[in-house]
């Protein structure tokens, strides 16, 4: 059973709409990470949010923190095809610095 | 800047055969480094946690015998895959990260295939 649970696993979408992902958890973080990978590629950290309720934007991508430290959302807006990749969610519970990792969802932006 | 190297980036080894693993952080100094390793269309699963100058703390599950983990430096660590079976091909991708920060800087993977 993972920490983080990560929906929807798959998402295709068309150049220009948008979409979100969402990363859910029972537990309380003490930050939360969004990374994207592409194939055969570590992953890209895009994002830190650390304060509960904290948003934060990235051109066309909006992160969000919930005001209890469980869950994040990853919202991006009039998606590229360049958006095309795996995008993880990552949350920090404790002072030893590991990284919980959710399943990833699978963005395709279809051109 | 907080870029992480890693060396090589594939390799084929025959079974039975010993695989090192570098991961170096270029333009900072990393107080610990994690090890994970990742299959086909799964996510990161980690597997170990390297400070520097102290042994390596393993998940469980992981052979601390089989996968030998050393923090030599503030920029380097490696990670040694012993006797490697062909269960053992997998993505390797290490990450480091500076005193007082929550961020994590992933290295580009290691691809190990194991004949």
């Amino acid at each position: 059973t993972q920490l983080l649970e990560q929906s929807p696993q798959f998402l295709s979408i068309q150049e220009g709409e948008n979409l979100t992902v969402y990363c859910n958890s029972s537990s309380v973080f003490s930050s939360l990470q969004w990374y994207r990978q592409e194939p055969g590629e570590g992953p890209v950290l895009l994002v830190t949010v650390v304060t509960g309720g904290e948003v934060k934007k990235l051109k066309r991508l909006t992160f969000q923190f919930g005001d209890a430290r469980k869950d994040s959302s990853l919202h991006i807006t009039a998606a590229q095809p360049g958006d095309t990749g795996l995008y993880l969610c990552a949350g920090e519970r404790g002072d030893d610095y590991k990284l919980s990792f959710g399943a990833g969802t699978t963005v395709t932006v279809r051109a | 800047g907080a870029v992480v190297s890693q060396h090589p980036s594939w390799v084929i080894c025959k079974s039975g055969t010993s695989v090192k693993i570098e991961c170096r952080s270029l333009d900072f100094q990393a107080t610990t480094m994690f090890w994970y390793r990742q299959f086909p269309k799964q996510s990161l699963m980690l597997m170990a946690t390297s400070n520097e100058g102290s042994k390596a703390t393993y998940e469980q599950g992981v052979e601390k015998d089989k996968f030998l983990i050393n923090h030599a430096s503030l920029t380097l660590s490696t990670l040694t895959v012993t006797s490697a079976h062909p269960e053992d091909s997998s993505f390797y991708i290490c990450s480091a990260r500076w005193s007082n920060r929550y961020e994590q800087y992933f290295g580009p993977g290691t691809r190990l295939t194991v004949t």
